[in-house]
Parts: structure tokens; C-alpha cells; sequence
């Protein structure tokens, strides 16, 4: 059974500046997906980005980057110039190629001061 | 605008005392899922069905129950309640079994089970 590991329960960072969330992974398939969802008070599920594992260019999204690292099973979110509005829980996703079902690591609390 | 709706956001209430969570989706999505998101843990699927009359087990499917009468819709049944389901739970959707299309989340609903 795939499993998604996040080993940061809480991180901080400073307005403006850059951090990075990490996110490991264990699997056997060669295809899958990697999500990284924002859930911020209110309590929705937000996609950030995501990754196909066949696609080697890492995906961005405005100032969310990923590192995918397939051999290393390692897909960490870099977020730059970080804003108020960044702080929430981010939960890294799996799902393999042919099926539906996510399966989420336990979460990182991301706490930004002003 | 295409959207997963929830009913209740919110419950409190007994041990035993039979409950539905409604989810409704919009989007013709032929995949439908419900999770629980408990601290710690992440987001832990608890059934899926992957098109109407067509459900099977996520991977906590004890003391919940669901039904897949008609497409967009999409319950999930708690028989008799207890103090371990409190939870918040979510339902998602997606176009089929496989789409490399991004879940729909709904918005969560908390439920507290006295």
C-alpha cells in the first residue's frame, strides 16, 4: 500500500520570504500523481499544484514550486514571498495513475509572521 | 458553477442516534468519495463509488454506510453513532475511475458525536 509522509508538523516563516514543505512517498508503481492542497480556517480543500511522476519537469504555480525527486520518492513545495494569506494546513497527496483514491500525509501546519 | 455541496456543515449529537451527511455534486462526475480528516492522521478514505449502484470500501469503512441511487448524489450513513467518528468529514468528486483530472472537494462538515 502506498504511503505519503510528512515529517515537519509545523513550520514558520517570515513574510516575504521562502520556505519549503517536505513530503516523501513510498509506492511501486512507475505512474502516479503528487498534490499539494491548502486547507486553510474555513476548512476547504484547496489544490496548489500538482505533478504527473512521468513528467520531469517540476511543476509551478505563481509562486509555488515543487522539487520532485522520483528516484528519492521525495516532492517537497517550495513557497516564495510568502503572504499572510499562505498560512494553513498543507496535506501532500498520492493517487496512482488508474485509480481515484488520494492518500494524504498527515499535514504541516504553516504559520507566517508578520 | 460546478461544485460538491455538503449538508450539515455542522452536528452535535448522541451516541446511537442515527445520522446522514448529504453530498451532491453538480458536475455529471461519475467517481464520488468520502473521507475523514482527523489530526495526525490526514485525510483517510472511508468508501467510494465509482459510478450509481456501484460503492465498495475505502480504508476505514467501519460503522459507516453509503448509497449511490442516482449520480449527482451521494450519502454517507452513520447507523448508531459513536464518540470515535467524530470527525471532520469530506466528500470529493471526480469525472471517472482514472481521470487525470483534480478531485472536487466539498466543504467539510464537523460532526461531534457526544
Amino acid at each position: 500500500a502506498q504511503t505519503v509522509t510528512q515529517s515537519q508538523p509545523e513550520m514558520s516563516v517570515q513574510e516575504a520570504e521562502t520556505v519549503t514543505l517536505s513530503c516523501t512517498y513510498d509506492t511501486s508503481e512507475s505512474d502516479y500523481y503528487l498534490f499539494w492542497y491548502k486547507q486553510p480556517p474555513s476548512r476547504q480543500m484547496i489544490l496548489v499544484i500538482r505533478q504527473e511522476a512521468y513528467k520531469q519537469q517540476n511543476a509551478t504555480e505563481n509562486r509555488f514550486s515543487v522539487n520532485f525527486q522520483k528516484a528519492a520518492k521525495s516532492f517537497s513545495l517550495k513557497i516564495s514571498d510568502s503572504q499572510l494569506g499562505d498560512a494553513a494546513m498543507y496535506f501532500c497527496a498520492y493517487r496512482s495513475a488508474g485509480g481515484n483514491k488520494l492518500v494524504f500525509g498527515a499535514g504541516t501546519i504553516l504559520r507566517v509572521k508578520s | 458553477e460546478a461544485q460538491v455541496t455538503q449538508n450539515p456543515r455542522y452536528l452535535i449529537t448522541v451516541t446511537g442516534k442515527k445520522l446522514t451527511v448529504t453530498c451532491s455534486q453538480n458536475m455529471n462526475h461519475e467517481y464520488m468519495s468520502w473521507y475523514r480528516q482527523d489530526p495526525g492522521l490526514g485525510l483517510r478514505q472511508i468508501y467510494y463509488s465509482m459510478n450509481v449502484e456501484v460503492t465498495d470500501k475505502g480504508d476505514v469503512p467501519e460503522g459507516y454506510k453509503v448509497s449511490r441511487k442516482e449520480k449527482r448524489n451521494f450519502p454517507l450513513i452513520l447507523e448508531s453513532p459513536s464518540p470515535n467518528q467524530t470527525s471532520l468529514y469530506f466528500c470529493a468528486s471526480s469525472e471517472w475511475q482514472g481521470s487525470n483530472q483534480p478531485q472536487h472537494f466539498g466543504d467539510g462538515t464537523r460532526l461531534s458525536i457526544l
